[in-house]
């Protein structure tokens, strides 16, 4: 099972709704993401956040606004979506953010959850 | 750039049967890690196996082991004793250790469908 856990499993919303995606994990993991996945494609990264502080925005449009009340939690808010918007959200987490050594593989590893599929109407 | 190249749309496996998935990468920085993952039609992304580039064996994690090449940029992944659950789109991906290797570069994925 996975450790990363991510609510809801299917959100629907509609284009002026504000809505929150949510990802929680108890790994002690010092790094969290945010990937975007449309159908038959593989995962695009939008956020990391390593340490609690964002360190990566991958140019996301505004309506996605990320946010990491503690080391645990990392939140993906919604706002005035698109239906192009629609698709898989992936969180993840890694024990060490950028900067981490790859010579070995502990700490490099990053870890997803199941995965919010989101709907806009 | 980092490229990750699966050549393998799809590929069909008898249960019981070992099977190989293909994978190809593109770096110039010799410090680098490949990863394998696992995505069922539910939609989570299931990590299975790590290859650094400075490790010397290559890895394996019960069924599952990596094939890697370093002189030819190969890292394919071998299922041994395939099973129905098996059957899922599975992704070859690596992070370089170019600037904030921060980065997972994925390839485009294989469908494996496993046949009873």
């Amino acid at each position: 099972d996975t450790e990363v856990t991510q609510t809801p499993k299917h959100l629907v919303m509609g284009m002026t709704n504000k809505k929150s995606l949510k990802c929680e994990q108890h790994m002690g993991h010092r790094a969290m993401y945010w990937y975007k996945q449309k159908a038959k494609k593989p995962p695009e990264l939008m956020f990391v956040y390593s340490y609690e502080k964002l360190s990566i925005n991958e140019s996301v449009p505004s309506r996605f606004s990320p946010e990491c009340p503690n080391s645990s939690l990392l939140n993906l808010h919604l706002h005035a979506l698109q239906p192009e918007d629609s698709a898989l959200y992936l969180c993840a987490s890694s024990p060490r953010g950028p900067g981490t050594s790859l010579r070995t593989s502990s700490g490099n590893t990053i870890y997803f959850g199941e995965g919010s599929w989101l709907t806009v109407v | 750039a980092q490229k990750i190249t699966q050549t393998q749309p799809g590929m069909f496996v008898q249960e019981k049967e070992a099977v190989t998935l293909d994978c190809t990468y593109d770096t110039s920085d010799p410090s680098y890690g490949l990863f394998w993952y696992k995505q069922p039609s539910s939609g989570e992304m299931i990590f299975l196996i790590y290859q650094g580039s400075y490790d010397q064996q290559n890895a394996t994690e019960g069924r599952y082991s990596l094939n890697f090449q370093k002189a030819r940029k190969s890292a394919n992944l071998v299922i041994s004793a395939s099973q129905l659950g098996d059957s899922a789109m599975y992704f070859c991906a690596m992070r370089d250790g170019r600037g904030s290797n921060y980065k997972l570069t994925f390839g485009k994925g294989t469908l494996l469908t496993v046949n009873p």
